[in-house]
């Protein structure tokens, strides 16, 4: 079954302790990102990337960083949260063809962070 | 820049009534791509619909609808006969051909059908 999975689902912790929601798909998509819904708001893009070892910075990328080593996988990683960071987020990947654009992206279910 | 606008920021029908949630996107590039998602209570998102922008038809799935207006920048979503599993927040997005492929969405309209 193709599907993108995200750990874990629910995490609360404290102001400045490193964490790390890991990212993976099935469908050997080059494309993947992290999003972040939040009321009123609507989900803003933290980061993406294009394929292995190539990343770039969305909309609100303060405070997070990515990797991507191989191209299944596609940690989000909060070095020093803090309680702004308070959100849901989801990570998306899709096939994605230079020029034509971005295909379906396919969501996982979600990881919903507080931050204390 | 992008842009895309949900004015609509809840609505609520009684079963079996239709709705149309609106959407307007602003783009400088002529072509593009549209998508609406759901997200229903459990919090998925849930993938609809993707149009391109040089395909002007309108589309029908079952009880969807999808209107595409380039002339006014709307892409529209009309339920017909809403069921109470349509409650959700509806989102329509939009993405650009450049290396980003990001989806801009809207700030998403949140539907309650009651019995």
């Amino acid at each position: 079954e193709a599907q993108v999975t995200q750990n874990p689902r629910y995490l609360i912790t404290v102001t400045g302790k490193k964490l790390t929601v890991t990212c993976s798909q099935n469908m050997n998509h080059e494309y993947m990102s992290w999003y972040r819904q939040d009321p009123g708001l609507g989900l803003r893009q933290i980061y993406y990337s294009m394929n292995v070892e190539v990343t770039d910075k969305g909309d609100v990328p303060e405070g997070y960083k990515v990797s991507r080593k191989e191209k299944r996988n596609f940690p989000l990683i909060l070095e020093s949260p803090s309680p702004n960071q308070t959100s849901l987020y989801f990570c998306a990947s899709s096939l994605w063809v230079p020029g034509q654009g971005s295909y379906e992206q396919y969501f996982g279910p979600g990881t919903r962070l507080t931050v204390t | 820049a992008q842009k895309v606008t949900q004015a609509q920021t809840e609505i609520s029908v009684v079963e079996k009534e239709d709705v149309t949630l609106d959407c307007v996107y602003e783009t400088r590039d002529t072509t593009y791509y549209l998508f609406w998602y759901k997200q229903p209570p459990s919090g998925e998102l849930v993938f609809l619909i993707r149009r391109n922008s040089f395909d002007e038809q309108n589309e029908i799935s079952g009880r969807y609808s999808w209107n595409f207006q380039k002339s006014t920048s709307s892409f529209n979503f009309t339920i017909t006969a809403s069921q109470v599993v349509d409650s959700a927040v509806y989102f329509c997005a939009l993405s650009d051909t450049g290396t980003a492929s990001k989806l801009t969405f809207g700030t998403g309209t949140r539907l309650q059908v009651t019995l």
